[in-house]
């Protein structure tokens, strides 16, 4: 079975670039976050969406960053514009709702200079 | 509220040596813990849960006991690999919160020959 996909695994943008990271999450399962990790910070939720409706987005660090979900398949993260201190990994996961069980994809690791 | 207080690392063990990490919780329903590994360059992945009070979960030769007196779930391994070299996390979600998960910080284990 296919785990949670995101795209791309790695992108290299300078300073002051849009970025967007894609997602789609395991067939089936109707919640779905987004995560950064970083070395200082750890592993921080940014927003998750319950059947494609953004449940909680206080982790979202400022009003450059935005997240999507159009439909049960498919999650945009995007930043604009981008800063040297957005680089980090970026995970998305997924789940059923009180399914207690998280999947997490492989992240897209980016670096912003 | 719900979180999670992990033990420290990093954590540097000589192979074949006894593991354990402490993981304690504080939650204001009932919750499902885990415990995930991160594999460098990797996404977490679930080694093992357990959803209620006296459960054993169990992977790989790891456990952890879900102690409701003590609100812990330590990891334990009687005999530690160099391929257990990697970060791993404690977490829990609770069904009453909308189906958010709550990390830990990481425990980074290094297991040398």
């Amino acid at each position: 079975d296919a785990g949670v996909i995101q795209s791309p695994r790695h992108e290299v943008t300078e300073m002051g670039q849009e970025v967007t990271l894609r997602c789609k999450p395991i067939s089936g399962h109707n919640s779905l976050f987004w995560y950064r990790q970083t070395m200082m910070r750890g592993l921080e939720l940014l927003i998750y969406f319950n059947n494609n409706v953004p449940i909680d987005d206080s982790g979202m660090p400022e009003d450059r960053f935005s997240a999507k979900m159009p439909n049960a398949s498919f999650s945009t993260l995007k930043i604009q514009p981008s800063e040297p201190r957005d680089s980090a990994v970026y995970f998305c996961a997924s789940s059923l709702i009180g399914g207690n069980t998280i999947y997490f994809g492989e992240g897209s690791w980016l670096t912003v200079v | 509220g719900n979180s999670v207080t992990q033990m420290e690392g990093p954590v540097t063990l000589s192979e074949e040596a006894f593991l354990t990490i402490n993981c304690t919780y504080t939650a204001t329903g009932y919750p499902s813990l885990f415990w995930y590994v991160q594999y460098p360059g990797e996404g977490l992945q679930l080694l093992l849960k357990a959803t209620k009070a006296d459960d054993k979960g169990s992977n790989k030769g790891f456990e952890a006991t879900y102690r409701k007196e003590t609100t812990s779930f330590h990891l334990e391994k009687g005999s530690v690999q160099v391929s257990d070299s990697a970060v791993y996390f404690c977490a829990l979600s609770v069904s009453n919160t909308g189906n958010q998960f709550y990390f830990g910080t990481g425990t980074s284990l290094t297991v040398i020959p």
